[in-house]
């Protein structure tokens, strides 16, 4: 069974410029999540979907954040405009029906310069 | 506000010895707890996923248990190996599967 896949895996822009990050979760997992790790600490969600529709998106910084899952399987993360403290690991993760567990992919190293 | 903790932030050990991650945190209301591995530029791996309603869970080398009454939770780690080191985080999740996690304790095990 394929994992989590995201793209790219490394990503090094200049502040004030746009960015997106793509995930593809497991086959069948109707839930998605978004997370943004800093450098030391924790992963923190900042948006889940089930299938096309937002859960929870109460951690996103709206002004410069979207994301969207419009056919319920992959989903894009978009940052407009960068700032320097958006540097950090970009994860996705996904969930089957009726678990808790969560599946992570493998993240998208962002370097706002 | 769920918080999660995790002390040590680092540890370094001789390898072959037996060890103890902590979690703690502030809201027993939780679902379950999972311990995640962490390798530098990698995503997570799950390990172990604690339902609320359990006590323990034990894979391989590995045994996680569960106090939601005083919201703890350890990592025990059996005859450690080089290949365990990593960075360990603890989560917990709490209502529509959304998951809290602890700032991690990054592991060496020594040759």
């Amino acid at each position: 069974e394929a994992g989590v896949a995201q793209s790219p895996r490394y990503k090094i822009i200049e502040k004030r410029q746009s960015v997106a990050f793509w995930c593809n979760p497991i086959s069948g997992h109707a839930t998605l999540y978004w997370y943004q790790q800093i450098l030391g600490q924790g992963p923190k969600l900042l948006i889940q979907f089930q299938n096309n529709g937002v859960v929870d998106d109460s951690q996103l910084p709206k002004d410069r954040f979207s994301a969207e899952r419009l056919k319920g399987v992959d989903s894009t993360l978009k940052i407009q405009p960068a700032k320097l403290e958006d540097s950090a690991v970009y994860l996705c993760a996904s969930s089957p029906p009726g678990s808790n567990e969560q599946f992570f992919g493998p993240g998208t190293r962002l370097t706002v310069l | 506000k769920q918080e999660v903790t995790q002390i040590p932030a680092a540890l370094s050990v001789p390898e072959g010895e037996n060890l103890v991650l902590n979690c703690s945190f502030t809201d027993s209301a939780i679902y379950n707890l999972q311990w995640f591995r962490q390798d530098p530029g990698k995503g997570l791996t799950s390990l172990l996923l604690i339902q609320s309603s359990q006590r323990e869970q034990t894979s391989g080398r590995l045994n996680a248990s569960l106090d939601k009454s005083s919201g703890r939770s350890t990592l025990y780690i059996a005859a450690s190996q080089p290949g365990d080191s990593a960075t360990y985080l603890c989560a917990v999740s709490e209502g529509a599967q959304k998951l809290v996690f602890g700032q991690g304790t990054r592991l060496t095990i020594n040759p």
